[in-house]
């Protein structure tokens, strides 16, 4: 199965900066099928963002996903207050599908 | 729009079997585009996919779990469900059951989740 290791674990920022999260998989994902999820204590998984670089419905365009083959970015160009969560890189190139471990996006 | 709800015991003891079932509202479970998957997180870790069930009844699981797991829908209900057999306390979790695109299979919407504690 295809392990993806995020990076860093934990991201201390201030609002209004910027917030670049790593998504690095152990083999090579099939047509950039990843896909990025915002969760908050206490709740479900959100969809940011699919296929790599695409947009959810209804996510704000200060989340941009980017990268390609083993390496993929997630990008919030400057953090709102609702911003601070875990976020969750998925493949669903290769089954099993596989999530990350995670990164915390902590008020610094 | 389409809201899915899990249901089931929240206490299982060790050995036995765990049995969820996540309903689902303002669409068909029927529709010919989606899969319907079961997801867990055990406290203060990350995610697992459990395995997937499409409106035919067919199945696809984590062979990390295929022994033990049973994913079964009922169309005249709207409803889907998950049995895991020989629990232990690893299968301790939130337990999330989401709607899983046909072509793009990743996960939206979630249900709220519900936590299963294995414990005697």
């Amino acid at each position: 199965e295809i392990v993806l290791t995020q990076s860093p674990g934990t991201l201390s920022l201030s609002p209004g900066e910027r917030g670049t999260l790593s998504c690095r998989a152990s083999q090579s994902v099939s047509s950039n099928y990843l896909a990025w999820y915002q969760q908050k204590p206490g709740q479900a998984p959100r969809l940011l963002i699919y296929g790599a670089s695409s947009r959810a419905t209804g996510i704000p365009d200060r989340f941009s996903g980017s990268g390609s083959g083993t390496d993929f970015t997630l990008t919030i160009s400057r953090l709102e207050p609702e911003d601070f969560a875990v976020y969750y890189c998925q493949q669903y190139g290769s089954s099993p599908w596989t999530f990350g471990q995670g990164t915390k996006v902590e008020i610094k | 729009q389409v809201q899915l709800q899990e249901s089931g015991p929240g206490l299982v003891k060790p050995s036995q079997t765990l049995s969820l079932t996540c309903s689902v509202s303002g669409g068909s479970i029927s529709s010919a585009n989606y899969y319907w998957s079961w997801i867990r997180q055990p406290a203060g870790k990350g995610l697992e996919w459990i395995g997937r069930i499409y409106t035919s009844g067919s199945t696809n699981y984590n062979p990390s779990l295929k022994s033990r797991v049973t994913i079964s829908v009922d169309t005249s209900k709207n409803q889907f469900s998950l049995t895991l057999s020989s629990v232990t306390a690893a299968d301790t979790a939130v337990y999330y059951c989401a709607r899983e695109g046909l072509t793009l299979n990743c996960f939206d919407p979630w249900g709220q989740g519900t936590l299963v504690t294995v414990s005697s």
